[in-house]
């Protein structure tokens, strides 16, 4: 069975550091991609970027570029989301999905990881 | 503002049929780029419900179907029933973005 596992829930203070994982099993994960997603509290689905387990092709949505760092370490199956200094408005839950590439179909989804920033 | 639009809300009787728009633009429905569908019941992640179009992914009833025709898509739900109350929403691909767009999302209702 393909599936994308998330790393549990967090709590952080704003400034703080923070890196979510995501990972894969069920399939080969060099060779599809992995985008994230975020949701904010009561709101619809924001596509954050993508990146390309094999070689680390990495692309940013416009409004992300700058604010997060997508990763991967193929060597043990696993994507990851980065923020080097947390904002209250980083506050939502945050999915993984594969791809078979940039421009195809989201499935399947990881279960989400909760980011909750508060002082 | 979503890339692709869609209705707030929509909702319909257990039995009855409802659609849901998906409306974009020249650089994403309108091109060969396709509209995917997905069910997000509350407190859980997204599911594929319709893919390239109108394909249904395994185990997802006939009841639910997809279309797309210039700059629109449309997902269908037929019979409805209490479980289909979700939140849903269309992706495609955008040339002018060069990623991945998504629709605002739409609330069904079973009345």
């Amino acid at each position: 069975e393909v599936q994308l596992v998330q790393s549990g829930a967090e709590v952080k203070k704003p400034g703080e550091s923070l890196k979510i994982s995501c990972k894969g099993s069920g399939y080969n994960f060099t060779n599809y991609w992995i985008g994230w997603v975020r949701q904010m509290p009561g709101k619809g689905l924001e596509w954050m970027g993508i990146i390309y387990p094999g070689d680390s092709d990495t692309r940013y949505s416009p409004s992300f570029q700058g604010q997060v760092t997508i990763s991967a370490d193929k060597s043990i199956s696993a994507a990851y989301l980065q923020w080097s200094s947390l904002k209250a408005s980083d506050t939502a839950m945050y999915y993984c999905a594969r791809h078979v590439s940039p421009i195809t179909v989201a499935a399947p989804w990881g279960q989400g990881t909760l980011v909750t920033v508060s002082s | 503002q979503s890339v692709l639009t869609q209705p707030p809300s929509v909702s319909g009787a257990p039995g009855q049929r409802v659609t849901i728009s998906c409306t974009g633009s020249s650089s994403n429905i309108e091109t060969t780029y396709n509209v995917h569908w997905y069910q997000q019941l509350p407190g859980t992640a997204p599911k594929l419900l319709i893919y390239g179009n109108s394909n249904r992914p395994s185990g997802v009833p006939d009841r639910f179907s997809g279309s797309k025709s210039g700059t629109s898509a449309s997902l269908a739900i037929t019979g409805l029933q209490a479980e289909d109350e979700a939140d849903y929403y269309c992706q495609s691909y955008d040339s002018s973005l060069s990623g991945v767009v998504f629709g605002g999302g739409t609330k069904l209702t079973v009345l």
